[in-house]
């Protein structure tokens, strides 16, 4: 695998239901970010990771929980979320933070709450 | 604060025009300027990007032009074809921070 993989690409789930999405990056990079597309909104970064510790949450509701066991995965884990959620969320990672660095993005999760 | 506008889409052309997609940025210092593209169904591709004033990057025909004086990276191809359609984001990131900031994205539809 090269590049920046994301696991499941589709997934459905009821608002009750428990899931959790997966990123990987083979690009060597220390930092990763979740980010949600929604139709016709500009991309919203949810959270950042740097050398696996939480750098920024940018007012996301506690029920997206994200975790970074280390600087190549990161998982975001869904529970009770709402109908209004649903959105391509994509992974990205970059070198070490410092600035002026580009990302690169996975293919992202389509997600439908209903 | 930091930010970036780009022009609204859809840009509809007919193969073979001539691009532009106006971006402009606002930053404090020196940002790293980026173009992005999304094709249907996937996730975001760096396209080109330029880190300092007067750099041009360039890619699969596209070029874009870092100008400080006027703050603004705007995309262009001489000639675009089907396969070009896509939406485009234009990014900066500023030198010194982790942050990356988007503009809203155009959308290029280009007819055979």
């Amino acid at each position: 695998e090269t590049g920046v993989t994301q696991t499941p690409r589709h997934l459905v789930m009821g608002m009750t239901n428990k899931k959790s999405l997966k990123c990987e990056q083979h690009l060597g990079h220390n930092a990763m970010y979740w980010y949600k597309q929604s139709a016709k909104k500009p991309l919203e970064l949810m959270f950042v990771y740097n050398f696996k510790e939480q750098t920024e949450n940018n007012s996301v509701p506690s029920r997206f929980s994200p975790e970074c066991p280390n600087s190549s995965h990161l998982f975001l884990h869904l529970h009770t979320l709402q109908p209004e959620d649903s959105a391509l969320y994509l992974c990205a990672s970059s070198q070490e933070s410092g600035g002026g660095r580009e990302q690169y993005f996975g293919p992202g999760t389509r997600l439908t709450v209903t | 604060g930091d930010s970036v506008t780009q022009m609204e889409g859809p840009v509809t052309l007919s193969e073979e025009a001539f691009l532009t997609i106006n971006c402009t940025y606002t930053a404090t210092g020196y940002p790293s300027l980026f173009w992005y593209v999304q094709y249907p169904g996937e996730g975001l591709q760096l396209l080109l990007k330029a880190t300092k004033a007067d750099d041009k990057g360039s890619n699969k025909g596209f070029e874009a032009t870092y100008r400080k004086e006027t703050t603004s990276f705007h995309l262009e191809k001489g000639s675009v074809q089907v396969s070009d359609s896509a939406v485009y984001f234009c990014a900066l990131s500023p030198r010194n921070f982790n942050k990356f900031y988007f503009g809203s994205g155009t959308k290029l539809n280009v007819k055979p």
